[in-house]
C-alpha cells in the first residue's frame, strides 16, 4: 500500500529552528509538496521537490531524498504565525497526491 | 486576484437532507477537485475533473455525486447526508494532472449535518 509518515504533533520556541520529517512508500514518484494548513482553513502551497537537495524559499527550505523516501521541511526564525499543521503529499506513478495527515506545529513564545 | 472560490464557507443541513456545495475558479485550470477531511486528518480525494472527463475514486460512496457544468464551476452533491458525513470539503484545482502541477486549495466548506 501506499504511505506517508509523518510526526503527529510538534512544539518549537518562537525564533528558533524546527525540522518536520516526512516519509514515504508510493507506488511511483512525480514529486514531493509540503503545504501548510491553520486551523479551520484551506492547505496552501509552500514547495515542491522532484530532485534531490535542498529548496530554499525564504524562511522555509525543503530536502528530498528519493533514494531514502525522505522529506524535510525546514522552517527559520520561527514566528508565531507558523503554528500550523504542515503537510506532506506525494504525487505517485499515476499522479494521484497521497497525503500525510499532518504535522501540528505548537510554536510557543 | 485569479482564485479558488468556495460557497458557502459554513454549511449545516439536517440528517437525510441533500445539500449543494459550489466551487469556482478564475484560474482557467483544467483540472478540479474535490477533498473530504475531517479533524486531524489527511485531505481524501473524492472525485477529480480533467477538463470534462469525471473521475471517481474507487472508495467514494454513491451517497457523493459531482457535477462541472462549465470550467469555471464545479459541484458537489451530498444526496443524503450522514453524520460521518460532517468535515471540511476542499475544493482544488490545478492547470494540468501532471507531477509540477501544484493544486490551489479554496478556503473549504464546513459541513455540519444534525
Amino acid at each position: 500500500g501506499q504511505n506517508i509518515d509523518q510526526p503527529t504533533e510538534m512544539t518549537a520556541t518562537e525564533g528558533a529552528i524546527v525540522q518536520i520529517n516526512c516519509t514515504y512508500q508510493t507506488s511511483g514518484f512525480n514529486g514531493l509538496f509540503w503545504y501548510q494548513q491553520h486551523a479551520g482553513e484551506a492547505p496552501t502551497f509552500l514547495s515542491y521537490n522532484v530532485l534531490d537537495g535542498l529548496e530554499e524559499k525564504g524562511r522555509f527550505s525543503s530536502f528530498l531524498s528519493r533514494s531514502k523516501g525522505y522529506s524535510y521541511l525546514l522552517l527559520k526564525e520561527l514566528q508565531m504565525k507558523d503554528s500550523a499543521s504542515y503537510l506532506c503529499a506525494v504525487m505517485d506513478s499515476n499522479y494521484q497526491l497521497i497525503w500525510g495527515a499532518g504535522t501540528k506545529l505548537i510554536i510557543k513564545p | 486576484d485569479a482564485m479558488v472560490i468556495q460557497n458557502p464557507r459554513y454549511q449545516v443541513t439536517q440528517f437525510g437532507k441533500p445539500v449543494t456545495l459550489s466551487c469556482s475558479q478564475t484560474l482557467n485550470h483544467n483540472v478540479m477537485y474535490w477533498y473530504q477531511q475531517k479533524s486531524s486528518q489527511a485531505p481524501k480525494l473524492l472525485f477529480h475533473y480533467y477538463d470534462k472527463d469525471f473521475n471517481n475514486e474507487a472508495d467514494t460512496p454513491d451517497n457523493f455525486q459531482s457535477r462541472r457544468p462549465n470550467t469555471s464551476f464545479c459541484f458537489l452533491d451530498i444526496r443524503s447526508p450522514g453524520l460521518g458525513d460532517a468535515a471540511m470539503y476542499l475544493c482544488a484545482t490545478s492547470r494540468d494532472a501532471g507531477g509540477t502541477d501544484t493544486q490551489y486549495f479554496g478556503p473549504g466548506t464546513r459541513l455540519t449535518v444534525l
